[in-house]
């Protein structure tokens, strides 16, 4: 079975570019998270849909937005691109996003620059 | 959210058990413990989770503290493709994962 994939694996911007980054979830899975990791740290969570809904935003600007298609699939939106914005962005998928069948599984993520 | 507390890094030698520690003392009842790991350049990869009762898959086990402020992820056989960062993460009533700085697990041949 296909796992979770993103697209595209990379890309280039520059400062004041806006950016959409899409995600296509596990077959079943109707929850899509996405975290943005910068070089050295941890992941760190933005948002959560479940069902076309948020469920969850972290503590990420409003330059920051998502949305959750009737499919499962989900596009992460970044605009005004700014340099600290360079990051591996990744995308989770799971069954639910309440207990017991929240265990989210990782894309391999989008590599994003901003110049 | 509650906190995780994990060693920086550990190491060990390829074919012997790998111990790696958790701590999370301000860990509420309803608090799944999960474990991730995540090679160089990929996304990070579910590992295995718990809530009281100690865990077995074709991973890894993972044996939690019976007042659950701390657990261990255990790997019983090492091998270099073993080599990652282990994050140990608490989940409550969401899935939003909060990730730390893990530790980064180096082993050896």
């Amino acid at each position: 079975d296909a796992g979770v994939t993103q697209s595209p694996t990379h890309l280039i911007k520059t400062r004041g570019q806006q950016v959409t980054l899409r995600c296509s979830p596990i077959s079943g899975h109707k929850s899509v998270s996405w975290y943005q990791q910068v070089l050295g740290q941890g992941p760190q969570f933005i948002f959560q849909y479940y069902e076309k809904e948020e469920r969850g935003r972290g503590n990420f600007p409003d330059r920051f937005s998502a949305r959750q298609f009737p499919n499962y699939s989900s596009e992460l939106n970044v605009n005004a691109l700014l340099l600290g914005d360079s990051a591996l962005y990744l995308c989770a998928s799971s069954f639910s996003w309440t207990p017991p069948l929240y265990t989210q599984y990782f894309g391999p993520g989008t590599r994003l620059t901003v110049l | 959210d509650a906190k995780t507390t994990q060693p920086n890094s550990m190491e060990s030698n390829e074919e012997e058990p790998v111990h790696l520690p958790c701590n999370h003392s301000t860990i509420s009842g309803t608090d799944y413990i999960h474990w991730y790991r995540q090679l160089p350049s990929q996304g990070p990869e579910y590992v295995i989770h718990g809530l009281t009762s100690n865990v077995n898959n074709r991973m890894a086990s993972l044996a939690i503290a019976e007042d659950r402020k701390s657990s261990t992820l255990i790997l019983h056989r090492a091998t270099l493709r073993d080599a990652a960062v282990y994050y140990c993460i608490l989940s409550g009533n969401t899935g939003k994962l909060i990730f730390g700085q893990g530790t980064t697990l180096q082993v050896k041949p």
